[in-house]
């Protein structure tokens, strides 16, 4: 089956400080993946997304590379800010296919 | 500006009243969808629709119903609402097919069933 699994938050990291969010996935065919932020009240915004192996996304400082071979879309950022502070969604969609696939969301808190 | 309305954004009813969401975009989109998300369980897909009269559903259906009448109108119908059923909904649209460009999401409607 299709599936996307993130780890576990919140996340709490100091103002610049490096971030990583693992994001793995299991999937039939060639998914594209993709990452979502959602601010405090709001829905959900496209982050970056990537629809083919070894393809990076980047969008606002933040990037992630589509792994085939550890089946894997960890979002990374060099340099937090406190805006940075939301919650990030991983998703997979099969070509062809609108039908998503999110994972459970990783809630980031960025202090001063 | 290009965007997925819902409405409302906030709902407190009782259990039993029938209630409707109601979600509109102006992009044109063929695909339209609803999700509820729910602490620890991410979006989980209720129903989507690939174009008008073509309605399917998603992983949790259970208690809801939808109609696409209107490319641009996707209602969520709760025809006796339940408390299980309080949670954040959000109604999202893409252009069919195209699944390399995402979604787009509307705010988001908290209903809160008692």
């Amino acid at each position: 089956g299709n599936s996307v699994t993130q780890m576990e938050g919140p996340v709490t990291l100091s103002e610049e400080a490096f971030l990583t969010i693992n994001c793995t996935y299991t999937a039939t065919g060639y998914p594209s993946l993709f990452w979502y932020v959602q601010y405090p009240g709001e829905g959900l915004q496209l982050l970056l997304k990537a629809t083919k192996a070894d393809d990076k996304g980047s969008n606002k400082g933040f990037e992630a590379t589509y792994r085939k071979e550890t089946t894997s879309f960890h979002l990374e950022k060099g340099s937090v800010q406190v805006s940075d502070s939301a919650v990030y969604f991983c998703a997979l969609s099969r070509a062809n296919f609108n039908k998503f696939y999110f994972g459970s969301g990783t809630k980031l808190n960025v202090k001063p | 500006e290009a965007q997925v309305t819902q409405n409302p954004r906030y709902l407190i009813t009782v259990t039993g009243k029938k209630l409707t969401v109601t979600c509109s975009q102006n992009m044109n989109h063929e695909y339209m969808s609803w999700y509820r998300q729910d602490p620890g369980l991410g979006l989980r897909q209720i129903y989507y629709s690939m174009n008008v009269e073509v309605t399917d559903k998603g992983d949790v259906p259970e208690g809801y119903k939808v109609s696409r009448k209107e490319k641009r109108n996707f209602p969520l119908i709760l025809e006796s609402p339940s408390p299980n059923q309080t949670s954040l909904y959000f109604c999202a649209s893409s252009q069919y097919r195209e699944t390399g460009g995402g979604y787009t999401f509307g705010s988001g409607t908290r209903l809160t069933v008692v």
